[in-house]
């Protein structure tokens, strides 16, 4: 069945530091690839999409490119502030919509 | 409009108690689905509905019954549960396709059973 992989946290950073959290993906077909995030008591937003191979999304800065040949999509941003501090999760969509197992990021001024 | 809310924000409930979940999209969206999120952990499907109908039934327990009652509509009627079904209930909606549109989740129902 499908599944997604997400690397585990939590991820510690400065502010203004690189980010890179990474998910890989097991699936038949063509799934899309989503990035949500989630604050703290908050439900999920949306971050960025990608609904094929090359495909890069990208949004308030994030960004993450599906990689067909790795069966990756990681995230990724130039410069983290505060505001960034969240769980992030990875997902996937064929028949279902299935998450990773989330990746606390706190960034720290 | 993209929102997606959910009533009520916080429910707590004896193990005797019937209760019910509400969410509610404006957004023409005819998928909708329930979602279990335990602390530290990702969400879990529970129940999907595609145009007024279950499509997707995860194995959940008797004790949690969905309904839809329309497209803009949908409910978690909770009976008798036990207290590992505390949790953030997420109602979430989707056009209905195979995988390329994205869900949309609402703010949860942080439920405590006592």
């Amino acid at each position: 069945g499908n599944s997604v992989t997400q690397m585990e946290g939590p991820v510690t950073l400065s502010e203004e530091a690189f980010l890179t959290i990474n998910c890989t993906y097991t699936a038949t077909g063509y799934p899309s690839l989503f990035w949500y995030v989630q604050y703290p008591g908050e439900g999920l937003q949306l971050l960025l999409k990608a609904t094929k191979a090359d495909d890069k999304g990208s949004n308030k800065g994030f960004e993450a490119t599906y990689r067909k040949e790795t069966t990756s999509f990681h995230l990724e941003k130039g410069s983290v502030q505060v505001s960034d501090s969240a769980v992030y999760f990875c997902a996937l969509k064929g028949d279902k919509l299935i998450f990773g197992t989330g990746t606390r990021l706190q960034v720290f001024p | 409009d993209t929102e997606v809310t959910q009533t009520p924000k916080h429910l707590v409930m004896g193990m005797t108690n019937k209760k019910s979940l509400k969410c509610e999209q404006h957004m023409g969206h005819r998928a909708m689905y329930w979602y279990k999120q335990k602390a530290k952990k990702p969400p879990e499907l529970m129940f999907v509905y595609s145009y007024e109908k279950l499509s997707i039934n995860e194995s959940v327990p008797s004790r949690f019954s969905p309904e839809c009652p329309n497209s803009s509509l949908l409910n978690l009627h909770l009976h008798a549960l036990q207290p590992e079904d505390s949790a953030l209930y997420l109602c979430a909606s989707s056009q209905v396709d195979s995988r390329g549109t994205e869900a949309f989740f609402g703010q949860g129902t942080r439920l405590t059973v006592v």
